[in-house]
C-alpha cells in the first residue's frame, strides 16, 4: 500500500526540541521531493519545509528558517524534520507529504495522516 | 494571513451546485496551476484537483475548477452531504519559492 506515516509527535517545553519521522512505503521514495505541512489548531494548511529526491537542496518557510533541519534517509524510505528551538507557536498537526511526479505542475499528491505537536509549559 | 484568499464558509442544500473562490497574484495563481485539497473533518488532506481539472482516482467528476488570471475556482456539482470538508486551493509561489495555501473554507451542507 503506497503510504506515509508521521511519528515523534508528543508535548515539548517552549525552547525544547523533537525530531519527527515519515515513514514511507508502496512507492519509490527516493525519487521523489518531499514536504512539512503543519496546521495549527482550527487553523489552514502552512508550508514549513522540503527537500529534494537525494536530499541535496532544502528549503524552508521564513517562521522556522534556522530552527528547524529537513533530512531524509533513503536507505530507509524515512523523511525527518528535526525541530528546535521549538515556540508555542509552532503547536499544530505535522503532515508529511509527497510532491508529485509530473514536470507539468507542482501539487502534492500523497499525504500522511500527521503528528500532533503541542510546545507549551 | 494567507497568501491566497478564500471565503471562510459556503454552504449548499443536497443537489445544489457550489463554487469556491481563490484569489492570489501573479507570482502565484497568475503563473501557475492551482490545485485543490479536501479535509475531511478529523483527517488528513488529500488531493482533490490537479492540473487543470484533473482528478485522482476515486474523486468524482461533479468536482471541477476553473482558473484565469489570478484568480481560481472550485465547482462542487450535485451537492452531497459527504461533501462537507474543508477545502483548500494552493499553488507555487515564485516570490517566497515555495508552495502556498488558501485559508481554507469551510463547506456545510444544509
Amino acid at each position: 500500500e503506497v503510504q506515509l506515516v508521521e511519528s515523534g509527535g508528543g508535548l515539548v517545553q517552549p525552547g525544547g526540541s523533537l525530531r519527527l519521522s515519515c515513514a514511507a512505503s508502496g512507492f519509490t521514495f527516493r525519487s521523489y521531493w518531499m514536504y512539512w505541512v503543519r496546521q495549527a489548531p482550527g487553523k489552514g494548511l502552512v508550508w514549513v519545509s522540503r527537500i529534494n529526491s537525494d536530499g541535496s537542496s532544502t528549503n524552508y518557510a521564513d517562521s522556522v528558517k534556522g530552527r528547524f533541519t529537513i533530512s531524509r534517509d533513503n536507505a530507509r524510505n524515512t523523511l525527518y524534520l528535526q525541530m528546535n528551538s521549538l515556540r508555542d507557536e509552532d503547536t499544530a498537526v505535522y503532515y508529511c507529504a509527497r510532491e508529485a511526479d509530473s514536470g507539468l505542475s507542482w501539487y502534492l499528491d500523497l499525504w500522511g495522516r500527521g503528528t500532533l505537536v503541542s510546545v507549551s509549559s | 494571513q494567507s497568501v491566497l484568499t478564500q471565503p471562510p464558509s459556503a454552504s449548499g442544500t443536497p443537489g445544489q451546485r457550489v463554487t469556491i473562490s481563490c484569489s492570489g497574484s501573479t507570482s502565484n495563481i497568475g503563473s501557475y496551476t492551482v490545485n485543490w485539497y479536501q479535509q475531511l473533518p478529523g483527517m488528513a488532506p488529500r488531493l482533490l484537483i490537479y492540473i487543470n481539472d484533473q482528478r485522482p482516482s476515486g474523486v468524482p467528476d461533479r468536482f471541477s475548477d476553473s482558473q484565469s488570471g489570478t484568480s481560481a475556482s472550485l465547482a462542487i456539482s450535485g451537492l452531497q452531504s459527504e461533501d462537507e470538508a474543508d477545502y483548500y486551493c494552493a499553488t507555487w509561489d515564485d516570490s517566497l519559492n515555495g508552495p502556498v495555501f488558501g485559508g481554507g473554507t469551510k463547506l456545510t451542507v444544509v
